[in-house]
């Protein structure tokens, strides 16, 4: 098992341009999450899907969107990047069967660079 | 909402000397507490974490948390750290059906 998979792991943009983050999870998992890391901040909480078919709002939402595609697949859109937004992110799951057991499984990252 | 708070940003240890990194998290009630380790170029993983019972909770690595609700913490201890312990360490408190982490304390050994 992958676990949780997150590509691409770098990626550099110009300011305005826009990309997607794609994760995917194998471990049949109820909830998906994106968080963005920046030295001294820890870790903040941009978007999550507590199931398949709902998407919430985290800490830091302004700029990004996200699709649960399905059970699998939750994806982070940025529209109009902005230097603000070089970071590295972080997806992560949890929650099989429907019971919420507190523990994260995390991708790798993805480290973004905006110009 | 629920939120967290570390008050060591930095920590710098030689090996075998104690370790206690702080945690506070901000109101009462039932709350679910982790530690989270990173390790360099690595991603997040559990240390230990606190749902209820025992307050001192045992976790990876000689690593353990002790729950006082009085004070509102689950500081995060070691009695002899190692050089592998060097690492990003975070806090987290569970908010209805998310996890939030507090701003992390890099901890670093020196052999």
């Amino acid at each position: 098992n992958a676990g949780v998979t997150q590509t691409p792991k770098f990626q550099v943009l110009k300011t305005g341009q826009s990309m997607t983050l794609q994760c995917a999870q194998d471990m049949n998992h109820n909830s998906m999450y994106w968080y963005r890391q920046d030295p001294g901040m820890g870790l903040r909480l941009i978007y999550y899907s507590a199931s398949e078919g709902t998407t919430d709002k985290g800490e830091v939402p302004n700029g990004y969107n996200v699709s649960r595609l399905n059970k699998r697949e939750f994806s982070l859109r940025l529209e109009s990047a902005a230097p603000s937004q070089t970071s590295v992110y972080f997806c992560a799951s949890s929650g099989r069967g429907g019971v919420w057991a507190g523990e994260l499984f995390f991708g790798e990252g993805s480290r973004l660079t905006v110009l | 909402a629920q939120s967290v708070s570390q008050h060591n940003h930095h920590v710098i240890l030689s090996e075998a000397a104690s370790l206690e990194l702080g945690c506070n998290y901000s109101y009462g009630g039932t709350v679910n507490l982790f530690w989270y380790v990173q390790y360099p170029g690595q991603h997040l993983q559990l240390l230990l974490k606190y749902f209820s019972g025992d307050p001192l909770v045992k976790g990876i690595k000689g690593f353990e948390a002790e729950f006082i609700k009085s004070k509102f913490s689950f500081n995060l201890r070691k009695p002899s750290v190692q050089w592998s312990d060097t690492a990003e360490y975070f806090c987290a408190v569970k908010d209805t059906d998310k996890l939030i982490f507090g701003t992390g304390t890099r901890l670093q050994v020196f052999p």
